[in-house]
């Protein structure tokens, strides 16, 4: 099993429309987790993080976190096509590693 | 926000040669900085973790004595790939967690490097 998984896509939304990409991990004792958007032949750039069960929303975007279940996801509201990039989840591993899943690519078609 | 430079953004190189890539924390200090290997249509993979003043550990599979690394300041390591052959042609970039360095903290990347061996 792999330690993150996610699904590779492609996930296809019209413009407007809202994004869900969906992450589980395999380490109950994780506790950090991390969304990254990678357009093509660029590196990661952070969007959200959380640490807490529950929501935490910034902006158009929304992580969400359930430890008993070992899943977190990101919506993303009001799609645009500038959203379309490759969507990495990463969880914190001790010493502050992180453990990336495939990514799922995201395509919002205007 | 804490910035991360990476450098050189490309480089093309003959098989058998060496190729340094620098990675620097531009306004924050960074005892622990990760390098990271990404092939085409792949995730990012952890290669090593540079520290600074001390031995940088390898993960699993990684050969130390192929990829050097070495973190010689607060804002600066390198990763030296060794004798490069065409299979460590690849995306390679570093990270480092930022400001000051919380347990769970985000990583900030660099611009990452893309090497090709010919």
């Amino acid at each position: 099993q792999k330690e993150v998984e996610q699904n590779s896509g492609p996930l296809s939304v019209p413009e407007g429309a809202i994004a869900s990409l969906n992450c589980t991990y395999s380490d109950r004792g994780s506790q950090s987790f991390f969304w990254y958007r990678q357009y093509s032949g660029k590196s990661p750039e952070l969007i959200m993080f959380i640490y807490s069960n529950g929501d935490k929303e910034d902006g158009r975007f929304t992580a969400q976190l359930n430890k008993a279940s070992q899943y977190v996801s990101l919506l993303i509201r009001d799609s645009q096509p500038s959203d379309s990039a490759t969507y990495l989840c990463a969880v914190n591993r001790k010493g502050n590693k992180l453990v990336f899943g495939a990514g799922t690519i995201l395509r919002v078609k205007s | 926000g804490a910035v991360v430079s990476q450098h050189p953004s490309r480089v093309i190189c003959k098989s058998g040669t060496s190729v340094k890539i620098e990675c620097r924390s531009l306004d924050f200090q960074a005892t622990t900085m990760f390098w990271y290997r990404q092939f085409p249509k792949q995730s990012l993979m952890l290669m090593a973790t540079s520290n600074e003043g001390s031995k940088a550990t390898y993960e699993q599979g990684v050969e130390k004595d192929k990829f050097l690394i070495n973190h010689a300041s607060l804002t600066l390591s390198t990763l030296t790939v060794t004798s490069a052959h065409p299979e460590d042609s690849s995306f390679y970039i570093c990270s480092a967690p930022g400001g000051a360095e919380p347990l769970n903290s985000p990583l900030h990347f660099g611009n990452g490097t893309r090497l090709t061996v010919t």
